[in-house]
């Protein structure tokens, strides 16, 4: 059973408009939440991350919502720009356990 | 930094035979975790280690894959015999303390794409 589920395969944004990127968990016992990025041919790198006692967490261009009653996140980017093209994989871990748990990823395409 | 180094980049073998990754990690970082990623299941944990220890090999597919890590600065993942279902790419990464905290990002290599015919 996927405890984390990125339920859009694929995303299609103009350059300049926002993304936004959802991810929705099943695990209430989770209490710290990761996006990463993944271009072709390279491995994940960290992207930014948010505790389960924050609901925002902003890093430039790059903006992560919490809403922890409804189990959901969302990574904002505002404005996409075409090195944002990539694959990104939300993941979760739990205090009580070390596991990264991951999403499927959804692949962003920004389109010039 | 070197950031983590993994080798070979792509590997492709016969069905039956032996195949060995390797992982070097970032210098200093305690943990080092193996992972797999299909198209069907997505980015799974195979095993990670704490100081060289193997701590959870509970995702390791079988008794073919074996991963080792004997000394702070190497690790190796072998799969033998390997099979045809066993193509993939096959990521290393590293952490400096433990996963999901606030200082406990993990640090990917390039993977190794993996293919067994």
């Amino acid at each position: 059973d996927q405890q984390v589920k990125q339920n859009s395969p694929s995303l299609s944004v103009q350059e300049g408009r926002i993304s936004i990127l959802n991810c929705d968990y099943t695990n209430s016992m989770f209490d710290y939440f990761l996006w990463y990025k993944k271009y072709p041919a390279e491995g994940p790198t960290f992207l930014i991350s948010i505790s389960s006692i924050k609901d925002k967490n902003e890093d430039g261009r790059f903006t992560v919502f919490l809403n922890k009653s409804a189990k959901h996140l969302s990574l904002h980017i505002v404005p996409s720009q075409p090195g944002d093209s990539a694959v990104y994989f939300c993941a979760a871990s739990m205090d009580s356990n070390y596991q990264l748990i991951w999403g499927a990823g959804t692949k962003l395409i920004i389109k010039p | 930094d070197a950031g983590v180094i993994q080798s070979p980049r792509h590997e492709v073998t016969e069905m039956g035979q032996e195949v060995t990754l390797r992982c070097k990690p970032i210098s200093g970082h305690d943990y080092l975790f193996w992972y797999r990623q299909t198209m069907m299941r997505g980015l799974e944990l195979l095993i990670y280690f704490n100081n060289n220890v193997p701590i959870d090999d509970s995702g390791m597919p079988e008794d073919r894959f074996s991963a080792k890590m004997p000394n702070a600065s190497f690790s190796t993942l072998k799969i033998q015999p390997s099979e045809p279902r066993d193509s993939a790419v096959y990521f290393c990464a590293s952490s400096l303390s433990r996963p999901g905290r606030v200082t406990d990002t993990q640090y990917f290599g390039p993977g190794t794409r993996l293919t067994v015919l």
